[in-house]
Protein backbone atom coordinates (compact mmCIF):
# COMPACT_ATOMS: atom_id res chain seq x y z
CA UNK A 1 0.00 0.00 0.00
CA UNK A 2 1.63 3.45 -1.13
CA UNK A 3 2.03 5.43 1.97
CA UNK A 4 -0.66 8.33 -0.01
CA UNK A 5 -3.67 6.93 -1.98
CA UNK A 6 -5.57 9.45 -4.39
CA UNK A 7 -8.20 8.65 -7.23
CA UNK A 8 -6.61 9.26 -10.50
CA UNK A 9 -9.64 9.98 -12.11
CA UNK A 10 -9.80 11.66 -14.58
CA UNK A 11 -12.85 13.62 -13.24
CA UNK A 12 -14.87 15.58 -15.25
CA UNK A 13 -17.31 18.53 -14.15
CA UNK A 14 -19.15 21.14 -15.49
CA UNK A 15 -18.19 24.80 -15.59
CA UNK A 16 -19.62 26.31 -11.78
CA UNK A 17 -20.27 23.01 -10.27
CA UNK A 18 -18.33 22.00 -6.61
CA UNK A 19 -15.77 20.00 -7.55
CA UNK A 20 -14.09 17.20 -4.45
CA UNK A 21 -10.63 16.13 -4.76
CA UNK A 22 -9.59 13.41 -2.07
CA UNK A 23 -6.60 11.83 -0.23
CA UNK A 24 -6.12 9.20 2.19
CA UNK A 25 -2.98 8.21 3.78
CA UNK A 26 -1.52 5.75 6.40
CA UNK A 27 1.82 6.97 7.96
CA UNK A 28 0.65 8.58 11.13
CA UNK A 29 3.65 10.67 11.19
CA UNK A 30 2.60 13.38 8.45
CA UNK A 31 1.93 16.98 9.89
CA UNK A 32 1.72 18.72 6.80
CA UNK A 33 -0.96 18.67 4.23
CA UNK A 34 -0.39 20.09 0.88
CA UNK A 35 -2.56 20.27 -2.38
CA UNK A 36 0.15 21.26 -5.56
CA UNK A 37 -1.58 22.04 -8.87
CA UNK A 38 -0.60 21.10 -11.99
CA UNK A 39 -0.90 21.96 -15.76
CA UNK A 40 0.00 19.68 -18.62
CA UNK A 41 3.75 20.13 -19.27
CA UNK A 42 4.34 21.88 -16.33
CA UNK A 43 5.79 21.57 -12.74
CA UNK A 44 3.61 21.27 -9.88
CA UNK A 45 2.62 24.34 -8.38
CA UNK A 46 1.64 25.28 -4.17
CA UNK A 47 -1.95 25.59 -4.12
CA UNK A 48 -2.90 24.92 -0.50
CA UNK A 49 -1.11 23.96 2.88
CA UNK A 50 -2.42 22.74 5.90
CA UNK A 51 -0.48 22.04 9.47
CA UNK A 52 -2.43 19.08 11.64
CA UNK A 53 -5.93 18.92 11.42
CA UNK A 54 -8.46 21.66 10.06
CA UNK A 55 -10.24 23.68 7.41
CA UNK A 56 -8.09 26.28 5.55
CA UNK A 57 -9.80 27.87 2.66
CA UNK A 58 -8.43 30.63 0.42
CA UNK A 59 -10.52 31.96 -2.45
CA UNK A 60 -13.01 29.10 -4.58
CA UNK A 61 -10.53 27.04 -2.92
CA UNK A 62 -10.97 24.57 0.80
CA UNK A 63 -8.83 22.10 2.17
CA UNK A 64 -9.82 19.95 4.57
CA UNK A 65 -7.53 17.42 6.77
CA UNK A 66 -9.34 14.76 9.24
CA UNK A 67 -6.23 13.22 11.22
CA UNK A 68 -8.39 10.99 12.99
CA UNK A 69 -9.41 9.25 9.54
CA UNK A 70 -6.05 10.17 7.90
CA UNK A 71 -8.09 12.14 4.78
CA UNK A 72 -7.80 15.24 3.12
CA UNK A 73 -9.95 16.81 0.97
CA UNK A 74 -9.73 20.15 -1.88
CA UNK A 75 -13.17 21.35 -2.79
CA UNK A 76 -13.21 23.76 -5.52
CA UNK A 77 -16.21 26.48 -5.83
CA UNK A 78 -17.71 27.92 -8.48
CA UNK A 79 -15.20 25.71 -10.71
CA UNK A 80 -13.60 27.32 -13.89
CA UNK A 81 -12.19 25.97 -17.18
CA UNK A 82 -9.15 27.76 -16.30
CA UNK A 83 -9.27 25.12 -13.11
CA UNK A 84 -8.57 22.11 -15.55
CA UNK A 85 -5.06 20.71 -14.41
CA UNK A 86 -3.89 17.42 -12.35
CA UNK A 87 -4.43 18.12 -8.44
CA UNK A 88 -1.84 16.21 -6.25
CA UNK A 89 -1.79 15.92 -2.53
CA UNK A 90 1.35 15.69 -0.69
CA UNK A 91 1.54 14.73 2.82
CA UNK A 92 4.73 15.39 5.02
CA UNK A 93 6.72 15.21 8.30
CA UNK A 94 10.66 16.00 9.41
CA UNK A 95 12.42 14.58 12.45
CA UNK A 96 15.37 12.70 13.25
CA UNK A 97 17.59 15.11 10.97
CA UNK A 98 15.36 13.95 7.66
CA UNK A 99 12.42 15.35 6.22
CA UNK A 100 9.74 13.22 4.50
CA UNK A 101 7.82 14.30 1.42
CA UNK A 102 5.34 12.00 -0.16
CA UNK A 103 2.87 12.46 -2.92
CA UNK A 104 -0.26 10.86 -4.27
CA UNK A 105 -0.53 10.41 -7.80
CA UNK A 106 -2.78 12.85 -8.65
CA UNK A 107 -6.25 13.61 -10.26
CA UNK A 108 -7.20 14.76 -13.34
CA UNK A 109 -9.50 16.87 -13.35
CA UNK A 110 -11.47 18.86 -16.43
CA UNK A 111 -13.95 21.46 -16.23
CA UNK A 112 -15.95 21.48 -18.91
CA UNK A 113 -17.63 25.19 -20.14
CA UNK B 1 13.05 35.95 -10.28
CA UNK B 2 12.53 33.62 -13.16
CA UNK B 3 11.91 30.61 -11.14
CA UNK B 4 13.54 27.29 -10.51
CA UNK B 5 15.39 26.91 -13.98
CA UNK B 6 16.07 23.62 -15.52
CA UNK B 7 17.86 22.17 -18.58
CA UNK B 8 17.22 20.77 -21.15
CA UNK B 9 13.89 20.84 -21.56
CA UNK B 10 13.99 17.49 -23.61
CA UNK B 11 16.39 15.00 -24.28
CA UNK B 12 16.16 12.15 -26.13
CA UNK B 13 19.17 9.68 -25.85
CA UNK B 14 20.14 6.11 -26.92
CA UNK B 15 20.63 3.69 -24.36
CA UNK B 16 23.72 3.41 -22.77
CA UNK B 17 25.09 7.04 -22.85
CA UNK B 18 25.15 9.30 -19.78
CA UNK B 19 22.50 11.99 -19.46
CA UNK B 20 23.16 15.02 -17.61
CA UNK B 21 19.79 17.38 -16.25
CA UNK B 22 21.03 20.77 -14.40
CA UNK B 23 18.85 22.95 -12.07
CA UNK B 24 19.81 26.64 -11.19
CA UNK B 25 17.19 26.85 -7.79
CA UNK B 26 15.79 30.54 -6.88
CA UNK B 27 18.01 33.05 -5.48
CA UNK B 28 18.32 32.43 -2.10
CA UNK B 29 16.84 29.25 -1.34
CA UNK B 30 18.70 26.80 0.52
CA UNK B 31 16.98 23.70 0.06
CA UNK B 32 17.29 21.62 -3.43
CA UNK B 33 14.89 18.72 -4.14
CA UNK B 34 15.09 16.11 -7.30
CA UNK B 35 11.55 14.46 -8.69
CA UNK B 36 11.08 11.71 -10.96
CA UNK B 37 7.36 11.50 -12.66
CA UNK B 38 6.23 8.52 -14.38
CA UNK B 39 2.46 7.58 -14.80
CA UNK B 40 2.79 4.50 -12.83
CA UNK B 41 4.79 5.73 -9.74
CA UNK B 42 3.67 9.39 -10.00
CA UNK B 43 6.14 11.90 -8.27
CA UNK B 44 8.74 10.12 -6.09
CA UNK B 45 11.40 12.76 -4.17
CA UNK B 46 15.00 11.20 -5.85
CA UNK B 47 17.26 13.36 -3.22
CA UNK B 48 17.19 16.53 -1.70
CA UNK B 49 19.91 18.95 -0.55
CA UNK B 50 20.13 21.51 2.59
CA UNK B 51 22.91 24.07 2.30
CA UNK B 52 24.25 21.88 -0.72
CA UNK B 53 24.92 19.20 1.01
CA UNK B 54 22.79 16.22 0.62
CA UNK B 55 20.91 14.88 3.64
CA UNK B 56 19.02 11.99 1.82
CA UNK B 57 19.43 10.35 -0.89
CA UNK B 58 17.16 7.09 -0.25
CA UNK B 59 14.83 7.43 -3.47
CA UNK B 60 17.65 7.52 -6.10
CA UNK B 61 16.82 4.36 -7.46
CA UNK B 62 20.12 2.73 -8.17
CA UNK B 63 24.08 3.99 -8.65
CA UNK B 64 23.54 4.79 -12.44
CA UNK B 65 22.03 7.85 -10.33
CA UNK B 66 24.34 10.64 -8.87
CA UNK B 67 23.38 14.17 -7.61
CA UNK B 68 25.78 17.16 -7.24
CA UNK B 69 25.82 20.45 -6.05
CA UNK B 70 28.97 22.27 -5.97
CA UNK B 71 27.41 25.83 -5.02
CA UNK B 72 23.64 27.44 -4.18
CA UNK B 73 23.00 28.39 -7.53
CA UNK B 74 23.78 24.96 -9.53
CA UNK B 75 22.70 21.18 -9.06
CA UNK B 76 22.98 18.12 -11.65
CA UNK B 77 21.48 15.18 -11.88
CA UNK B 78 23.37 12.37 -13.52
CA UNK B 79 22.42 9.00 -15.52
CA UNK B 80 24.94 6.70 -16.53
CA UNK B 81 24.52 5.16 -18.24
CA UNK B 82 20.80 5.53 -18.76
CA UNK B 83 18.23 2.51 -19.70
CA UNK B 84 14.68 2.57 -21.25
CA UNK B 85 13.07 2.88 -18.24
CA UNK B 86 14.63 6.10 -16.89
CA UNK B 87 12.26 7.66 -18.55
CA UNK B 88 10.50 10.32 -17.11
CA UNK B 89 10.15 13.54 -16.27
CA UNK B 90 12.67 15.13 -13.68
CA UNK B 91 11.89 18.30 -11.82
CA UNK B 92 13.56 20.42 -9.84
CA UNK B 93 12.15 21.96 -6.85
CA UNK B 94 13.63 24.75 -4.48
CA UNK B 95 12.31 26.00 -1.02
CA UNK B 96 13.89 28.26 1.64
CA UNK B 97 13.75 25.75 4.46
CA UNK B 98 13.98 22.22 4.68
CA UNK B 99 10.37 21.77 4.74
CA UNK B 100 9.26 22.23 1.45
CA UNK B 101 6.15 23.20 2.02
CA UNK B 102 6.54 25.90 -0.27
CA UNK B 103 8.78 24.19 -2.76
CA UNK B 104 9.03 26.29 -6.17
CA UNK B 105 9.43 23.96 -9.00
CA UNK B 106 10.90 24.16 -12.59
CA UNK B 107 9.15 23.18 -15.95
CA UNK B 108 10.90 19.52 -15.87
CA UNK B 109 12.83 17.81 -18.20
CA UNK B 110 11.19 14.86 -20.13
CA UNK B 111 13.65 12.19 -20.97
CA UNK B 112 13.33 9.94 -23.24
CA UNK B 113 16.13 7.19 -23.37
CA UNK B 114 15.69 5.16 -26.64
Amino acid sequence: QKEVEQDPGPLSVPEGAIVSLNCTYSNSAFQYFMWYRQYSRKGPELLMYTYSSGNKEDGRFTAQVDKSSKYISLFIRDSQPSDSATYLCACAYSGAGSYQLTFGKGTKLSVIP
Amino acid sequence: DAGVIQSPRHEVTEMGQEVTLRCKPISGHNSLFWYRQTMMRGLELLIYFNNNVPIDDSGMPEDRFSAKMPNASFSTLKIQPSEPRDSAVYFCASSFREWNTEAFFGQGTRLTVV
